[in-house]
């Protein structure tokens, strides 16, 4: 089983449209998670970071369940710049730091 | 955002010889990476850095592959003797334990 495991889609959505995404991980001793975006041959960049209690940015909102180990990332009012690819990230801590990404998910938003 | 430069954005080698990549991460952050995206798959760790000392390797960091932060500012991933199969984006990344910030990423092409 992978340790981080993504939907890759792709997603092709209408601009305004709800768009969720679903990640996986499986390694219960994950500390940290976080959802980052990105562009075609470019870096990745930092969305958000995932807390148990929930987090929302805008028309972003992530969630973590730690029972399930499951993060999601809900998009609202998609708009035509949200097309990019959407990679779920989990950090191990220990003295180091072990980062792991998922494949991502593709999404494509059309006008 | 904090800004992570990387330099040269592409490099093209033959195999068998060394290259060296390099990041200047402009913040003060104390934790530094190298991760490398083959084309269309998925970003994968390298190496971490922290307290001039690597704090975690992958399986992929082999004996060909070092790093170091020679003056407090640049910081390098040398790869001794490339083979084709190094042929990939390498990202840079600083930040803390928690968040991290990508450099733009040098594309290597081994011939």
């Amino acid at each position: 089983r992978k340790e981080v495991e993504q939907d890759p889609g792709p997603f092709n959505v209408p601009e305004g449209a709800t768009v969720a995404f679903n990640c996986t991980y499986s390694n219960s001793a994950s500390q940290s998670f976080f959802w980052y975006r990105q562009d075609c041959r470019k870096e990745p960049k930092l969305l958000m970071s995932v807390y148990s209690s929930g987090n929302e940015d805008g028309r972003f909102t992530a969630q973590l369940n730690r029972a399930s180990q499951y993060i999601s990332l809900l998009i609202r009012d998609s708009k035509l710049s949200d097309s990019a690819t959407y990679l779920c990230v989990v950090n191990r801590y220990s003295s180091a730091s072990k980062i792991i990404f998922g494949s991502g998910t593709r999404l494509s938003i059309r006008p | 955002e904090p800004e992570v430069t990387q330099t040269p954005s592409h490099q093209v080698t033959q195999m068998g010889q060394e290259v060296i990549l390099r990041c200047v991460p402009i913040s003060n952050h104390l934790y530094f990476y190298w991760y490398r995206q083959i084309l269309g798959q998925k970003v994968e760790f390298l190496v971490s850095f922290y307290n001039n000392e690597i704090s975690e390797k992958s399986e992929i960091f082999d004996d060909q592959f070092s790093v170091e932060r020679p003056d407090g500012s640049n910081f390098t991933l040398k790869i001794r003797s490339t083979k084709l199969e190094d042929s990939a984006m390498y990202f840079c990344a600083a930040g803390d334990m928690y968040e991290q910030y990508f450099g733009p990423g040098t594309r290597l092409t081994v011939t």
